[in-house]
């Protein structure tokens, strides 16, 4: 087991509601990215934040924004939910921002959007 | 842009036969590559990575891969299935350049048979 804890577990939402997703990294890791697994499929990045900035993104749009707080703990915001936003969502810490530095993954949350 | 291909979504092998799960890779640019595992309801676990260096890496739980790059492969192979080895495999490629993206595969399910 990781260091790494995700909130809630499971969660389930409407069609055009908001989310917070939270992860707690694990310790002395300043790096959180976050990623989508839809059920089947691997996991797609969404994105990176290093120090409290965003550090790179993958091919989401911005209704998908986060936050890294000064311990960095991280959440994920999704805004105007969409059937197809139901998945896993898993975060990741790491040492560093350069993807030599091995990610340790939190459980994931599970998202069902109705 | 990357992108990383698995060979066949199911592969099945009896305990103590060898385990090969394939993987290529495309990548305009020297890769770093990725082979995770996820065992049900459970975050991903790294089980090896290629940076650089030797192109023959060795991981956790017996399992190795080697970069070829000729052939754009990172084939993951462990000499000696066993019942606990059961899970989802995805492998990742990932570099320097691309702003922090991840590219995952779509995953393989190794099946052991007693």
């Amino acid at each position: 087991e990781t260091g790494v804890t995700q909130s809630p577990t499971h969660l389930i939402k409407t069609r055009g509601q908001q989310v917070t997703l939270r992860c707690s990294s694990q310790s002395g890791h300043n790096t959180v990215s976050w990623y989508q697994q839809a059920l089947g499929q691997g996991p797609q990045f969404i994105f990176q934040y290093y120090r409290e900035e965003e550090n790179g993104r993958g091919n989401f749009p911005p209704r998908f924004s986060g936050l890294q707080f000064p311990n960095y703990s991280s959440e994920l915001n999704v805004n105007a939910l969409e059937l197809d936003d139901s998945a896993l969502y898993l975060c990741a810490s790491s040492r560093g921002r350069d993807r030599t530095y091995e990610q340790y993954f939190g459980p994931g949350t599970r998202l069902t959007v109705t | 842009a990357q992108s990383v291909t698995q060979l066949g979504s199911h592969v099945s092998v009896s305990e103590g036969a060898l385990v090969l799960l394939r993987c290529n890779y495309s990548s305009s640019v020297p890769p770093y590559l990725f082979w995770y595992v996820q065992y049900p309801n459970q975050g991903l676990q790294l089980l090896l990575k290629y940076t650089t260096g030797a192109t023959l890496v060795k991981g956790i739980n017996g399992f190795e891969a080697e970069f070829k790059k000729s052939e754009t492969s990172f084939h993951l192979t462990k000499p000696s299935a066993h019942m606990s080895d059961a899970a989802e495999y995805f492998c990742a490629v990932s570099d320097l350049y691309n702003n922090n993206d991840m590219r995952f595969g779509a995953g393989t399910r190794l099946t052991v048979k007693p």
